[in-house]
């Protein structure tokens, strides 16, 4: 399974932007990019996935470029609610038997 | 809300003692996975039970065991507890090994 690499923490103030890198340079042909994002004392929850390209829902955009060797997941307008430790994860599409987590990255929104 | 509930929410231990935590897995959920997520790191995976037998397992020790019911809930056992295996305790279900895990709100353990 591909190593991922992401800063360990980040600070930004509500209404902006903020945008995640992580770096997987051994992806595999058939590795999905994962994000997901857990508060103080709660489970991890999805937040999104993708393949290549761009990706977005009501809740981030994922962009991938086209060698798969990294990822940002852009965050728009951060509120004081998005304050939480995002992490990155490759590996099958769902692969629920085997998610291997980093330390992740830690947000800390500023009013 | 995710519909995966654990219980208990907290809980103390002495070293050498066993535990034994629970989950209830979301309604039509056949796939529960047992994750342990020390301070500061990310979660780690133990096991994964799939239609009442285990699924897969990451690299915890014999003493580290689980179960899972017709009704698809599950426990984790812990036997002869160290210190450390102080640590939120996350249940994750899923409508199959393959299929997104919703995870619950955790079991924190601490070991005295």
């Amino acid at each position: 399974l591909a190593k991922t690499t992401q800063p360990i923490s980040m600070d930004s103030y509500e209404g902006q932007e903020v945008n995640i890198t992580c770096s997987h340079n051994n992806i595999a042909t058939n590795d999905y990019i994962t994000w997901y994002q857990q508060f103080p004392s709660q489970g991890p929850r999805f937040i999104i996935q993708g393949y290549k390209t761009k990706v977005t829902n009501e809740v981030a955009s994922l962009f991938i470029p086209a060698d798969r060797k990294s990822s940002t997941l852009s965050l728009p307008r951060v509120s004081l609610s998005d304050t939480a430790v995002y992490y990155c994860l490759v590996g099958e599409a769902y692969n629920t038997d085997k998610l291997i987590f980093g330390t992740g990255t830690r947000l800390q929104v500023f009013p | 809300e995710t519909g995966v509930t654990q219980s208990p929410t907290h809980l103390i231990k002495t070293r050498g003692q066993q535990v034994t935590l629970r989950c209830s897995s979301q309604s039509g959920h056949n796939t529960v996975s047992w994750y342990q997520q020390a301070l500061g790191q990310g979660p780690q995976f133990i096991f994964q039970y799939y239609r009442e037998e285990e699924n897969g397992r990451g690299n915890f020790p014999p003493r580290f065991s689980g179960l899972q019911f017709p009704n698809y809930s599950s426990e984790l056992n812990v036997n002869a507890l160290e210190l450390d295996d102080s640590a939120l305790y996350l249940c994750a279900s899923s409508s199959g090994p393959q299929a997104e895990a919703f995870f619950g709100q955790g079991t924190r353990l601490t070991v005295v």
